[in-house]
């Protein structure tokens, strides 16, 4: 079983709808979750981090549920721009705070 | 501006041939990984260290090696390269505790 699992889509949406990516990971010691987005190939770069409370960022808005061991991505009013590999990311400070990433979700949004 | 450069961005090279891809990043960090990226895995950890003279194996490590002499430095070498390592790789580094994480371009390595 990977450490870090997604759906790795792809999610073909149209302008405007909502999506939501999943995610499960198994170390139940992991301390830190974020969700990066890569887009073409190029570098990931943060999107967002979760925290427990869950927390939003204008139309994004992320969930964390430590006892499914479960993260979420929330995506409201989809725009073209959105359309990237979403990444959950997941890191454990017992292991040095090493980051480890998931498959990646690809969302593609249409006009 | 801060910044992490890897170069080259692009190489091909043979079978058997030793490789660098170096990894430069001007954040004073401490902390710098090693990854690489295939369709279908997602982005594996190769190498990794936490400061000078500090290098960790990460889940696909072998063929790899590090050497961090220097905070800012943390060069990548494939010591006799193979088909399967044929691959985007990608440098980061980020500060202690929870910080962001950091990416260079990427280096994509194509072994023939």
């Amino acid at each position: 079983r990977k450490e870090v699992e997604q759906d790795p889509g792809p999610f073909n949406v149209p302008e405007g709808a909502t999506v939501a990516f999943n995610c499960t990971y198994s170390n139940s010691a992991s301390q830190s979750f974020f969700w990066y987005r890569q887009d073409c190939r190029k570098e990931p770069k943060l999107l967002m981090s979760v925290y427990s409370s869950g927390n939003e960022d204008g139309r994004f808005t992320a969930q964390l549920n430590r006892a499914s061991q479960y993260i979420s991505l929330l995506i409201r009013d989809s725009k073209l721009s959105d359309s990237a590999t979403y990444l959950c990311v997941v890191g454990d400070y017992n292991q040095g705070g090493k980051l480890i990433f998931g498959q990646g979700t690809e969302l593609s949004v249409k006009p | 501006d801060a910044e992490i450069t890897q170069s080259p961005r692009h190489k091909i090279t043979e079978t058997g041939r030793q490789v660098t891809l170096a990894c430069h990043q001007t954040w004073n960090h401490n902390n710098m990984f090693w990854y690489r990226q295939d369709l279908g895995h997602g982005l594996r950890l190769i190498h990794y260290s936490y400061g000078v003279q500090d290098t960790n194996k990460g889940e696909v490590s072998d063929g790899y090696s590090v050497s961090r002499s220097n905070t800012e430095d943390l060069p990548l070498t494939l010591e006799s390269a193979a088909s399967s390592q044929t691959s985007v790789y990608f440098c980061a580094s980020k500060p202690g505790g929870t910080g962001e994480l950091f990416f260079g371009e990427g280096s994509r390595l194509t072994v023939l």
